[in-house]
């Protein structure tokens, strides 16, 4: 089974200023792993996705996130943020044909 | 953006009254999905479907029922609403249920439960 610990609940950053946020995971089978974004009073939106290769990979809105099999990590960053970041973000984890399992949120607020 | 639409968007009902959620796709999606979000806890999946007539239970199915007898509709029911059911719902859909297939997700239902 798999697991995502998001270890942060809140991260609050000034603008234009850089921003991670960190996502750990376990899983006994190899992994596919997702960040989406939620606006306020939005459903969730997918920011970029890791299957295979390499393992820095960019998505939308200037995002990137780090794959790192040996730290069972895959953090999120942005070099300079800004107040239309301000959202829930959610890592997720998949295992094959398991279904997609949910971190609890790392909720981000851009303060000018 | 994913043709997925959720109704109602907003609910306020009573405790023993019966709730049925309905979410309705345009994108022949063979996978349909209930989710719940609560503070603190992400989302955790309820119940999901992989074809008509074909449903299977998520990580927290009690008290929740679920019904697909088109492809593109996918219900939700809560047989007796009761207050540890406040929540706000999310359908989402995917393709298949194999390696990295994206989930596409609803605008979401609030549902209050007094």
């Amino acid at each position: 089974a798999q697991s995502v610990t998001q270890l942060d609940s809140q991260v609050p950053v000034f603008e234009e200023a850089p921003v991670e946020l960190r996502c750990n995971y376990s899983s006994s089978v190899s992994v596919y792993l997702f960040w989406y974004v939620q606006y306020p009073n939005q459903g969730l939106q997918l920011l970029l996705k890791y299957l295979s290769g390499s393992t820095l990979v960019k998505g939308i809105n200037g995002f990137e996130a780090e794959f790192n099999k040996s730290q069972t990590s895959f953090h999120l960053r942005k070099p300079s943020v800004h107040i239309s970041d301000t959202a829930e973000y959610f890592c997720a984890v998949k295992g094959g044909s398991e279904k997609l399992v949910f971190g609890k949120g790392t909720k981000l607020t851009v303060n000018p | 953006d994913a043709g997925i639409t959720q109704s109602p968007r907003h609910k306020v009902t009573e405790t023993g009254t019966p709730v049925t959620l309905r979410c309705h796709q345009t994108e022949n999606h063979r996978y349909m999905y209930w989710y719940r979000q609560d503070p603190g806890h992400g989302l955790r999946l309820i119940h999901y479907s992989y074809g008509v007539k074909d449903t299977d239970k998520g990580e927290v199915s009690d008290g929740y029922s679920v019904s697909r007898s088109k492809t593109e509709d996918f219900l939700l029911t809560l047989e007796s609403a009761t207050s540890s059911q406040t929540s706000v719902y999310f359908c989402a859909i995917s393709e298949g249920l194999a390696g990295g297939n994206e989930q596409f997700f609803g605008p979401g239902t609030r549902l209050t439960v007094l």
